[in-house]
């Protein structure tokens, strides 16, 4: 069964601390991307990563960090730099050949920070 | 950097009625796509649409690209109460990002 997961669904941590958003992907895809959502708004991008070993910040990176060692995994760490860490956080994935255009989202986290 | 705007940002209508968002960029788009999410859920993607005035349908939803390539619109006939959720268009900027617009949430009272 082919997809993206996201562990987990609901997180709880006290300010000051930095916390982890694990994003896993089984379809094989090479680009894989973190998104922000806010109520009422749009998603906004955080960090993305065309290939292993290298990603590039989005237009909210500020206070995130990320990694890909693995094809298959991107997580996504929340440090206490960032100011308004709660949110709801979705993982996406994409593959790159011609007709490889959708993204495919995970089930999201929602992350409370207080 | 590249900007898309979608309106309304709320919409609530009666079942049965239609349903339109429009969705415009600050630039001309290669593409655009419209996705879905469902309350509580996470985005999934309808469309993709590439040439200029072109107009796609999926049952009762129509999708269209304008012919300056710089705005698109949804829009459901006849709603029903499975089509609530909030709907987003995205175009693909520079650096192989997708800029989302802001979403049309859309409530269908039965």
């Amino acid at each position: 069964d082919g997809g993206i997961t996201q562990s987990p669904k609901y997180l709880f941590r006290k300010e000051g601390q930095n916390v982890t958003l694990s994003c896993e992907q089984n379809l094989n895809h090479d680009a894989m991307y973190w998104y922000r959502q806010d109520p009422g708004q749009g998603l906004r991008l955080i960090y993305y990563s065309q290939i292993v070993n290298d990603f590039q910040k989005g237009d909210i990176a500020e206070g995130y960090s990320v990694s890909r060692e693995k094809k298959e995994s991107f997580p996504l760490t929340v440090t206490s730099a960032q100011k308004n860490p709660t949110a709801f956080y979705l993982c996406a994935s994409k593959g790159t050949g011609k007709w490889s255009y959708e993204q495919y989202f995970g089930p999201g986290t929602r992350l409370t920070v207080t | 950097g590249q900007q898309v705007m979608q309106i309304p940002q709320y919409q609530h209508v009666q079942e049965g009625e239609d349903f339109t968002t429009y969705c415009n960029s600050s630039t001309t788009l290669s593409n655009i796509q419209w996705y879905k999410q469902r309350p509580g859920g996470h985005p999934v993607f309808l469309i993709q649409l590439v040439k200029s005035g072109e107009v796609k349908k999926q049952k009762r939803l129509t999708f269209q690209f304008g012919e300056a390539k710089k705005n698109s619109s949804l829009h459901i006939t006849a709603t029903q109460t499975t089509d609530v959720g909030t709907y987003f268009c995205a175009g693909w900027g520079y650096g192989n990002k997708l800029v989302f617009g802001a979403g049309t949430i859309l409530r269908v009272k039965s």
